[in-house]
């Protein structure tokens, strides 16, 4: 089967770095993506791995390991704006998108 | 720009009634998706659309029809509404050509049935 594994929640502070951590497992891959989804929003579009390694935006980071089927996205100097979903999504052998369900990302001050 | 455009925003059903949620975009894109979101869960496909007069079905499909008579448009129908189908409705499309997959959101549709 398919399966899209990501924390449910996690607790950051503002100012400081976070990683959030996605597995999969799917029936072909034809890249990786995050969205960032603010309640009551629609998803937005942040970043996509199709090759191996770091790709780097601004504040966050994602990263691909093809061979451990893993991504993680990185932020960096968090802002409470930055609280939100973050989805994790994997374009399968037809560019069907499998979802995960999703980290909630709480900023404190 | 508009974008993905769906219509209603929100809207509340009886148990039994029919609806239609319509999804329009205006980037020329040749796929369009109607996807559910429920708490504690990943998006979920119901049906999808891969060109003008084309459907297919995705993930949950039943309790659901669509039709896409024009490129831009994509209709999602509940025949018979049930309390199951409370949920948040997004439609999306991407290109097809090129294409990496990523998809563009609708600002989603928040349906209650009672």
């Amino acid at each position: 089967g398919q399966n899209i594994d990501q924390p449910t929640e996690m607790t950051a502070t503002e100012g400081a770095i976070v990683q959030i951590n996605c597995t999969y497992q799917t029936s072909g891959f034809n890249g990786l993506f995050w969205y960032q989804q603010h309640a009551g929003e629609a998803p937005t579009f942040l970043s996509y791995n199709v090759l191996d390694g770091l790709e780097e935006k601004g504040r966050f980071s994602s990263f691909l390991s093809r061979s451990k089927g893993y991504s993680y996205l990185l932020l960096k100097e968090l802002q409470m704006k930055d609280s939100a979903s973050y989805l994790c999504a994997v374009a399968d052998s037809n560019y069907q998108l499998i979802w995960g369900a999703g980290t909630k990302l709480i900023i404190k001050p | 720009n508009a974008g993905v455009t769906q219509t209603p925003k929100f809207r509340v059903l009886k148990t039994g009634q029919s609806m239609t949620l319509l999804c329009a975009q205006d980037m020329n894109h040749e796929y369009m998706y109607w996807y559910r979101q429920d708490p504690g869960m990943g998006l979920r496909l119901i049906h999808y659309s891969v060109g003008e007069g084309t459907t297919a079905k995705g993930e949950v499909p039943d309790g659901y029809n669509v039709s896409r008579l024009k490129k831009q448009n994509f209709l999602l129908g509940l025949e018979s509404a049930a309390p199951s189908q409370t949920s948040v409705y997004f439609c999306a499309s991407r290109p097809g050509t090129p294409d990496t997959g990523e998809l563009f959101f609708g600002e989603g549709s928040r349906l209650t049935v009672l």
